[in-house]
């Protein structure tokens, strides 16, 4: 069974900062993805990440994998009130049949 | 735009009386997804089609069916809802032969039961 541990579950900030959500494994994934979540609504997917050592940039969002592909992490810089939501990391698994693995995810709340 | 559709978003229904969730994709994807989510956790996954072909999860209650009738519609039929069903319910596409695995989901059905 693949465990993906997302941190942290809980993030409230003052807009303007900077935070980074992780998640980390010990099996190997073949992509990953990030999404976004708001109240009432679907995840919104982000990016996706397949080669390892990759780093995506969407506008002041990074997200990089990890070398191994066990673990990436999300990066916002100067943070704003409309990146408020619930951050979803899922892993897609060969082994798992193409399932994805999602971590707990991180429930972000940006203050004005 | 390529998209995936849920209807109703907002669905109320009574303790034990029968209701049916839409999904549809316009993506031309091969395999559809149902979730259900409930508040501030993970989607957990309660089946899956690849084409034709119905994958069941090992905890998923015998109280959740489904259909996919043709590649762009896919139902979720819960039989006899109780009140640990109240949630969100999502669906999602993905192409099982792409490189990425990348899933998309829709906006969700939020599924009440008084």
């Amino acid at each position: 069974t693949q465990l993906l541990e997302q941190s942290p579950q809980f993030l409230s900030i003052q807009e303007g900062e900077n935070l980074t959500v992780y998640c980390n494994s010990s099996s190997v994934f073949s992509s990953l993805q990030w999404y976004r979540q708001e109240p009432g609504e679907g995840p919104v997917l982000l990016v996706t990440v397949v080669t390892g050592g990759e780093v995506k940039k969407l506008k002041r969002l990074t997200f990089q994998f990890g070398d191994a592909r066990k673990d990436s992490s999300l990066h916002i810089t100067a943070a704003q009130p409309g990146d408020t939501g619930l951050y979803l990391c899922a892993g897609a698994g060969r082994n798992a049949g193409n399932m994805l693995t999602f971590g707990g995810g991180t429930r972000l709340m940006v203050k004005p | 735009d390529a998209m995936v559709i849920q209807n109703p978003r907002y669905q109320v229904t009574q303790f034990g009386k029968p209701v049916t969730l839409s999904c549809s994709q316009t993506l031309n994807h091969n395999v559809m997804y149902w979730y259900q989510q409930k508040s501030s956790q993970a989607p957990k996954l309660l089946f899956h089609y690849y084409d034709k072909d119905f994958n069941n999860e090992a905890d998923t209650p015998d109280n959740f069916q489904s259909r996919r009738p043709n590649t762009s519609f896919c139902f979720l039929d819960i039989r006899s809802p109780g009140l640990g069903d109240a949630a969100m319910y999502l669906c999602a596409t993905s192409r099982r032969d792409s490189y990425t695995d990348t899933q998309y989901f829709g906006p969700g059905t939020r599924l009440t039961v008084l």
